[in-house]
């Protein structure tokens, strides 16, 4: 079976600082990999998207995020976070073409002034 | 504007009742999913459809129900069957199933 890991629950960052969301995932073959961030109440909203290539992605509101194969990890970065970036984000992971996304825990990121 | 669209926002549901949670998208995807969201947890899978008029359980399928008899429609039904049912639910969509999906916008439902 496949599984994602978010090992943090809860991230505080003061605005301006950089972020770093970890994500690990569960199986040898490079699967297709994303990152969601989800509002209070809201739905969620992909950032960003792996499939193959070049192993740095970037994304929307100025994120990005690294595939390391040898680490079976997908995290995500944000040089300077703004107080609109906090938000819960979800890593999600699909094993292969034809299998559905199996989704991490989430962190919750609160951004103080 | 393409989108899925989810109704209602907001939903009161008596104890021993059925209720039924409308899911709509424009997109022209083939599949779509069903997901509950309960506080300080992920997204646990309750259905998804891959293709009109074929569907799936997911990880927490026990106490609902859906159908796909169209494209762009995919209702969940919560049952009576179904003990704790409060929750945030929430629907996606997608071309094919490992491809990057697309959520609404949520429906909370409350047992009162």
């Amino acid at each position: 079976a496949q599984s994602v890991t978010q090992p943090d629950i809860h991230i505080t960052v003061s605005e301006g600082a950089s972020l770093e969301l970890r994500c690990n995932y569960s199986y040898g073959a490079t699967p297709y990999l994303f990152w969601y961030v989800q509002s209070p109440g809201q739905g969620l909203q992909l950032l960003l998207k792996y499939f193959s290539g070049d192993t740095l992605v970037q994304g929307i509101k100025g994120f990005e995020a690294e595939f390391k194969r040898s680490q079976s990890s997908f995290n995500l970065r944000k040089p300077s976070v703004h107080w609109s970036d906090a938000a819960e984000y979800f890593c999600a992971v699909a094993r292969a073409a034809g299998n559905k996304l199996t989704f991490g825990g989430g962190t919750r990121v609160l951004v103080k002034p | 504007d393409g989108g899925i669209t989810q109704s209602p926002k907001y939903l009161f549901r008596k104890e021993g009742q059925n209720v039924t949670l409308s899911c709509e998208q424009n997109l022209n995807h083939d599949a779509m999913y069903w997901y509950r969201q309960d506080p300080g947890q992920g997204l646990r899978l309750i259905y998804y459809s891959q293709i009109v008029n074929d569907f799936q359980k997911g990880d927490i399928a026990e106490g609902y129900s859906v159908s796909r008899e169209k494209k762009e429609s995919f209702p969940l039904t919560v049952t009576s069957a179904q003990k704790n049912p409060t929750a945030f639910y929430l629907c996606a969509s997608s071309i094919k199933v490992e491809t990057e999906a697309f959520f609404g916008q949520g429906t909370r439902l409350t047992v009162v």
